[in-house]
């Protein structure tokens, strides 16, 4: 599998493979984070969410891990399929801010069979 | 399995007209928002609404921008003098709570010629 400790902005793998995408969030008092994915000319969809008071949490072929300490959030999809190719970001919620989404650089992931 | 919808899908103004943008959350969410996305870029928060009210706003959601609910299912953003810079994806999105996920409509592409 591919993974990738920095975030970066494209991610090739191959189909089968399990893919680790990576963000650093802004700030340290968010407390709910969102991972999207975004598929050319649509709108965000929405895959897996995660609060603070938890480290990690698994969907459908999907493990997002929570690392508050650095401030850092992955998305781990496992045997990666050539529809997940596709433009993927976190978004976090700072408390007391208010209840919009701040989101992070996208990285988009591609997947060859 | 309920989703936001959004008209048009694309809208093509003059600089200086006005457009109204326009939404339907799903229908037992509470909190409205729009979000922009100039093209390659990241999704940029706008506005939220809840309560028949603006609730929170960005820096970008300045006089020209307004919002609206004008009946129980449709939720509008209308720029009031169109800008080149203006030219980007518009989504709209909702949330049952505020502080859960935000789902959103497929988005309208605004040009501004």
């Amino acid at each position: 599998g591919e993974s990738v400790g920095l975030h970066l902005p494209t991610l090739s793998v191959q189909e089968g493979d399990n893919s680790i995408i990576n963000c650093a969030y802004s700030n340290s008092a968010s407390d709910y984070f969102i991972w999207y994915k975004q598929e050319s000319g649509k709108g965000p969809q929405f895959i897996i969410d995660i609060r603070s008071n938890m480290d990690k949490r698994q969907g459908q072929r999907v493990t997002v891990l929570l690392n508050k300490t650095v401030k850092h959030l992955s998305l781990q999809i496992a045997a990666t399929q050539p529809g997940d190719s596709a433009v993927y970001f976190c978004a976090e919620n700072i408390p007391g801010v208010g209840t919009a989404l701040i989101f992070g650089k996208g990285t988009t992931l591609s997947v060859s069979s | 399995e309920p989703e936001v919808t959004q008209t048009p899908s694309h809208q093509v103004t003059q600089m200086g007209q006005e457009v109204i943008l326009r939404c339907v959350p799903i229908s037992n969410h509470l909190y409205f928002y729009w979000y922009r996305q100039i093209l390659g870029q990241k999704v940029e928060f706008l506005v939220s609404f809840y309560n028949n009210e603006i609730s929170e706003k960005s820096e970008i959601f300045d006089d020209q921008f307004s919002v609206e609910r004008p009946d129980g299912s449709n939720f509008t953003l209308k720029i009031r003098s169109t800008k080149l810079e203006d030219s980007a994806m518009y989504f709209c999105a909702s949330s049952f709570t505020g502080q859960d996920g935000q789902f959103f409509g497929p988005g309208t592409r605004l040009t501004v010629l």
